[in-house]
């Protein structure tokens, strides 16, 4: 069974930085993509961005970049996101979803998804 | 950035009946469009891909249909399970985008 475990939620202060994990199973780790998406409470779905486990290629999402930076653990099968200056604003849920290698991305397995609280 | 439009932002169905949820583009996107369920509390599931190719376990009572810049997904004979909240993402190009979200209640 494909899966995707993400860690536990968090409380950070403003301006700290937090680092997520979703750590994959049941597939091959280097023939997705793994994607990010960030929830706000009661609101749509934002694409943050996404990146090829073979070379670490990225994309972003204009709006987050220099918010969000997306790395992965080849040996782990586990994929990072790490926010920082965090505001407010970042306080969400965060999804991580799996595409695919050749663009075209929708999302076909999803994380249960880590809530982010900032607060001081 | 390509808009994606939903109506209606909410809907009250009863078990049985048919219900069309639509999702216009910005620009054309031909065919690069996905629909998501998402229950609450849960994450996104995949409904369709390509405006109207089922995800692997999709109940046949979806479907997808469109192309361009309008788009839509039917429900056929509801079911309670059904009932949550239902995004559209275009998959053209970046960044990727999805609607507001439709919200389907139990009328």
């Amino acid at each position: 069974e494909v899966q995707l475990q993400q860690s536990g939620p968090e409380l950070v202060k403003p301006g700290a930085s937090v680092k997520i994990s979703c750590k994959t199973s049941g597939y091959t780790f280097t023939e997705y993509t793994m994607h990010w998406v960030k929830q706000s409470h009661g609101k749509s779905l934002e694409w943050i961005g996404g990146i090829n486990p073979n070379n670490g290629g990225t994309s972003y999402n204009q709006k987050f970049k220099g918010k969000a930076t997306l790395t992965v653990d080849k040996s782990s099968s586990t994929a990072y996101m790490e926010l920082r200056s965090l505001t407010s604003e970042d306080s969400a849920v965060y999804y991580c979803a799996r595409g695919s290698l050749l663009g075209h991305w929708y999302f076909d397995v999803w994380g249960a998804g880590t809530t982010v609280t900032v607060s001081s | 950035d390509i808009q994606m439009t939903q109506s209606p932002a909410s809907l009250s169905a009863s078990v049985g009946e048919t219900v069309t949820i639509t999702c216009r583009a910005s620009e054309n996107i031909y065919s690069y469009l996905a629909w998501y369920q998402q229950k609450q509390g849960k994450s996104p599931q995949l409904l369709v891909y390509n405006a109207k190719t089922l995800a692997e376990g999709v109940p046949s009572r979806f479907s997808g249909s469109g192309s361009g810049t309008q788009f839509s997904l039917k429900i056929n004979s509801l079911q309670p399970e059904d009932f949550g909240s239902y995004y559209c993402q275009h998959h053209y190009g970046t960044p990727l985008t999805f609607g507001a979200g439709t919200k389907l209640e139990l009328k």
